[in-house]
Formats: structure tokens, sequence, C-alpha cells
């Protein structure tokens, strides 16, 4: 059961902007806890987009970035391209389970 | 970097064990964790251990059937699944955690996953 809420779907044209939301509560997201991003491309492995909030690894590009809230995260990807096309996890730490949270995953489709 | 094995068919209430070969990386100064998918759903974080093997959690729904383990000599991580049942059916990806806290720690290295299937 993911505590971490998205939305199920977004989509746009390639270039365009779209942002996923990620909602938790005050014992995950509302703390200092920070939030992690994933890309996961059909049939593959999750791949980490971004970490601490709004950081990018080495690679990935810069069109995809990332900020946080109070019980909120987004992830924003700016000129969406046809590789984008994936499902999203947001991820964080609930401190009231004490156990690691994705969200409920965001599929990307462009159009 | 992470390579798991395994997985496989089993029948409703046995068991099997997961291994995940590590390398690449100093495996002892890192957390470690187990990750799955059910067929169609979203991740679910499993399990993790601390890098020395002292700090162990599990998620409420695999305590008391699930062991994870450690062996920073040989550079595996285990993942031992007892009472199995229909919903513990999914990909389990073996996980290296980065961070400074507990509380912010991320998975920057994930392996292939290897496919556990419980018939009922």
């Amino acid at each position: 059961q993911s505590v971490l809420t998205q939305p199920p779907s977004v989509s746009g044209a390639p270039g365009q902007r779209v942002t996923i939301s990620c909602t938790g509560s005050n014992s995950n997201t509302g703390t200092d806890h920070d939030v992690h991003w994933y890309q996961q491309l059909a049939g593959t492995a999750p791949k980490l987009l971004i970490f601490r909030n709004n950081n990018r690894p080495s690679g990935v590009p810069d069109r995809f970035s990332g900020s946080k809230s109070d019980t909120s995260a987004s992830l924003v990807i700016a000129g969406l391209q046809a590789e984008d096309e994936a499902d999203y996890y947001c991820q964080s730490y609930d401190s009231s389970m004490s156990a690691y949270v994705f969200g409920t995953g965001t599929q990307v489709t462009v159009l | 970097q992470l390579l798991e094995s395994g997985g496989g068919l089993v029948q409703s209430g046995g068991s099997l064990r997961l291994s995940c070969a590590a390398s690449g990386f100093t495996f002892g100064n890192f957390a470690m964790a187990w990750v799955r998918q059910g067929p169609g759903k979203g991740l679910e974080w499993v399990s993790s251990i601390h890098g020395g093997g002292d700090g162990i959690f599990y998620a409420d729904f695999v305590k008391g059937r699930f062991t994870i383990s450690r062996d920073n000599s040989n550079n595996v991580l285990h993942l031992q699944m007892n009472s199995l049942g229909a919903d513990d059916t999914a990909r389990y990806y073996c996980a290296k955690f980065e961070g400074s806290l507990l509380e912010h720690w991320y998975i920057d290295v994930w392996g292939r996953g290897t496919l556990v299937t419980v018939a009922s």
C-alpha cells in the first residue's frame, strides 16, 4: 500500500512541459525527509532520476528537475521527448512506519 | 553491478532464497535493500540491511516470513523467503542505498531483478 500519491498518468506532446506530483503526509514528505525520483522504462529496472529533492545524477538530462514543498514534491520534465515515455516513481522515508515508501507511480505518455 | 539469482516457481507455503552478487563498489560500506514489483504494479520496499549487517528492517507484510542477510566477505546479499503466498509473486530487485542519514537514503544502483512466482 503506497502512502505517497501520484497521478496515474500524464501526457504531453513533444517539447511540452509536464509535471508529476507526489503527495504524502507529515510522517514522510512533510518532514525534512528527502524525496527521490526514479524512471522505469518498459521492461527494465528503475533508474535514479532525481535524488535529495532536486539533484540530478551524472548523465540525467537537465530537462528533468525536482522540487519539494510542505507535504508535496514535484518532478518536472521540460521539453518532453519520445524517450521520456516511462513510469515515474517518487520515494521517501516514513517515520511512523519506519519504512521506505514509494509513490503509486505515474505513466508518462508522449503524444 | 548487482546480479540477482534464485527466483522461480514455488508452491504456496513454500520457500525460496534469493541472492544478489555485487561488484564495482566496496560492498560492506553500503546499506542494501530488496524492492519488489508485482505484475502490473508499483514498487514496494521489502527489506534493508546496514553495511555492517547490524541494522535490519522489514516491511510489515513480510515480518516473520522473510530474512535478509549479507556476506561482506563474498559481496553477496540474500533474502530468505518462507511461507510464500500468491501476493508475494513479483520481480524482486536488489538495490544499493546511498546517502548520509537513514531518513535520506535513496537507491542509486538497481539489479535487473529476479522473478518469483507463487502458485496457489
